[in-house]
């Protein structure tokens, strides 16, 4: 059972601006700890989007961009394109589980 | 070019064990921490455990703390992780993720190199 709670699914229209919200808690967010964005295409590994709440590892597009407050973060997506199709994943560190959590994950569908 | 390679999944009875490996190239394994994440069909990343660069720090989930070991051989470039004690509910695909930072614990940068995985099918 994860402790990050994320949307099951966000569509939105080629061009649109789509956002993933991800939802913790004082052990983790609230406690000081960074939040973490990947991307899973189909069939694939996942690959990092976003390390330590807001940077972009080179070579992702600045459509990516993620911020937390307090014990939420999120994930928006600007000039949302057919190949952003895929699941996102929201990840910290939690010291009530002295490890690591992947949140519950997002669809993000291109209508 | 920076890879991470696993292997050792494969079809395993229930109670018994597996070993995988995670063989690293490309990068200076023994200056960072690496992780195990598994991926059970049709569902969510699951972090599985993690250990620091000279292995004086290691986290397991709960789902797993008990009957799995992390470990690593820093003169072999490898990562690998004993699974005993096999339920149906650990069949998965698990991921060798590689971490930015040396240690285990604080997670600054997440995981930024990540294997194909290996799959794992835990049934009588």
């Amino acid at each position: 059972q994860s402790v990050l709670t994320q949307p099951p699914s966000v569509s939105g229209a080629p061009g649109q601006r789509v956002t993933i919200s991800c939802t913790g808690s004082s052990s983790n967010f609230g406690a000081g700890y960074d939040v973490h964005w990947y991307q899973q295409l189909p069939g694939t590994a996942p690959k990092l989007l976003i390390y330590a709440n807001s940077n972009r590892p080179s070579g992702v597009p600045d459509r990516f961009s993620g911020s937390k407050s307090g014990t939420s973060a999120s994930l928006a997506i600007t000039g949302l394109q057919a190949e952003d199709e895929a699941d996102y994943y929201c990840q910290s560190s939690d010291s009530s589980l002295s490890g690591y959590v992947f949140g519950t994950g997002t669809k993000v569908t291109v209508l | 070019e920076v890879q991470l390679v696993e292997s050792g999944g494969g079809l395993v009875q229930p109670g018994r064990s597996l070993r995988l490996s995670c063989a690293a190239s490309g990068f200076t394994f023994d200056d960072y921490a690496m992780h195990w994440v598994r991926q059970a069909p049709g569902k969510g990343l699951e972090w599985v455990s993690g250990i620091s660069w000279n292995s004086g720090s290691i986290g397991y989930a709960d789902s797993v703390k008990g009957r799995f070991t992390i470990s690593r051989d820093n003169a072999k470039n490898s990562l690998y992780l004993q699974m005993n004690s096999l339920r149906a509910e650990d069949t998965a695909l698990y991921y060798c993720a590689k971490d930015p930072y040396y240690d285990f614990g604080l997670g600054p940068y997440g995981m930024d190199v990540w294997g194909q995985g290996t799959t794992v099918t835990v049934s009588s």
